[in-house]
């Protein structure tokens, strides 16, 4: 079926290091798609964002790759810092042309940075 | 501060009663959504409204209502008819229904004893 997935639901990285986190989608009516973070016991936050007509876009320290020939999305994050640990969600809209601009959400990836 | 607001933060429920969370937004956005979050999932669309008064079921309404009567407020009321309501939820807005970025609320957490 079509969804909106993470190939991997926890990664562990170094403080410093880079960390990519992966979301597959197999709607390619899919035409917007969003990066959110969620600490513990907090809503979601908006990271960043990507429209189809575009490959990359990048924001500070954050950058998101959509690759359309393989529907896969990714989030990279430069120089990870503790504060950066949590819940990472992938989002899309697979209803292009539809005045109805509901998200599907990932399951999310839990990011835990070690020192 | 614009934003979104949930109340309350923590919510306990007796089995068979309704309980109704709060969400209000200073943002003047016309949208307005409400997500269940279970652990280790995703978040699940109960009910979306696109302007006052209008409002439509999402993927899992069922045990669940909801108002709009101002554009600020978009209330949920979970019902005794919600047979596994303990969950985490979340109210988020967006400018309009077509506009694909969406703010959310710090969430409210029921429990049901």
């Amino acid at each position: 079926g079509e969804s909106v997935g993470l190939h991997l639901p926890t990664l562990s990285v170094q403080e410093g290091d880079n960390s990519i986190i992966n979301c597959a989608y197999s709607n390619s009516a899919s035409d917007y798609f969003i990066w959110y973070k969620q600490e513990s016991g907090k809503g979601p936050q908006f990271i960043i964002d990507i429209r189809s007509n575009m490959d990359k876009r990048q924001g500070q320290r954050v950058t998101v790759l959509l690759n359309k020939t393989v529907k896969h999305l990714s989030l990279q994050i430069a120089a990870t810092q503790p504060g950066d640990s949590a819940v990472y969600f992938c989002a899309e809209n697979r209803d292009r042309g539809s005045t109805l601009g509901r998200l599907y959400f990932g399951r999310g990836t839990q990011l835990t940075v070690w020192p | 501060d614009g934003g979104i607001t949930q109340s309350p933060k923590y919510l306990f429920r007796k089995e068979g009663q309704n309980v109704t969370l709060s969400c209000e937004q200073n943002l003047n956005h016309d949208a307005m959504y409400w997500y269940r979050q279970d652990p280790g999932q995703g978040l699940r669309l109960i009910y979306y409204s696109q302007i006052v008064n209008d409002f439509q079921k999402g993927d899992i309404a069922e045990g669940y209502s909801v108002s709009r009567e101002k554009k600020e407020s978009f209330p949920l009321t979970v019902t005794s008819a919600q047979k596994n309501p303990t969950a985490f939820y979340l109210c988020a807005s967006s400018i309009s229904l077509a506009w694909n970025e969406q703010f959310f609320g710090p969430g409210t957490r029921l429990t049901v004893l």
